[in-house]
């Protein structure tokens, strides 16, 4: 069964340093998306991204947060400038349409030192 | 806004026993419910979907019913299996975007 896949699955990054979370949605999947759950928090939307754009994002996608598909089947999420409340598990996602059921990768556990 | 809240976890039950994870909602108008699951060490996966009033969704033994009057999609399975131990997250879409629960852990023990 198709996987999407995100690399690494955990990340330590000293705060400030900047940092990017790597994902491969499925190869026939057209939408993509970042969430993100702080530790016993729930689930957050970061962005969506369609056609080479950013589609919708949420107001925890600030100035220091980037997205990127860089090759056709790398999608990344960047974080400029680490602080220590963006420690997380990122979740990277993808589908097929808008209102197709979406598929999640294992996710990156990042910590902020 | 948009809220979905579901019971704290964890849950722990022995094998063969009945589950409930209760789970509410607040939306502006007729969305869209959702449970997915986490297995550990793996991305949340889709389980079952209603989208609309007294629909039920079903899958791998698990149920759960939209009720519009109680705005409610409690997550039920009538003998759990230790297999079935993972985090679950209720979730609604009424835009594209689903909104996320905080998830339930689930612990069977044999």
């Amino acid at each position: 069964e198709p996987e999407v896949t995100q690399t690494p699955s955990h990340q330590v990054t000293q705060m400030g340093q900047e940092v990017i979370l790597r994902c491969v949605p499925i190869s026939n999947h057209l939408y993509f998306y970042w969430y993100r759950q702080i530790l016993g928090q729930k689930v957050e939307f970061l962005v969506s991204f369609y056609n080479n754009e950013i589609s919708e994002k949420s107001e925890i996608f600030d100035d220091q947060f980037s997205v990127e598909r860089p090759d056709g089947s790398n999608f990344t999420l960047k974080i400029r400038s680490t602080k220590l409340e963006d420690s997380a598990m990122y979740f990277c996602a993808s589908s097929v349409g808008r209102d197709d059921g979406y598929t999640f990768g294992s996710g990156t556990r990042l910590t902020v030192v | 806004g948009n809220s979905v809240t579901q019971m704290e976890g964890p849950v722990t039950l022995s094998e063969e026993a009945f589950l409930t994870i209760n789970c509410t909602y607040t939306a502006t108008g007729y969305p869209s419910l959702f449970w997915y699951v986490q297995y550990p060490g793996e991305g949340l996966q889709l389980l079952l979907k209603a989208t609309k009033a007294d629909d039920k969704g079903s899958n791998k033994g698990f149920e759960a019913t939209y009720r519009k009057e109680t705005t409610s999609f409690h997550l039920e399975k009538g003998s759990v299996q230790v297999s079935d131990s993972a985090v679950y997250f209720c979730a609604l879409r009424l835009s594209y975007i689903p909104t996320f629960g905080r998830g339930t852990s689930l612990i069977v023990h044999p």
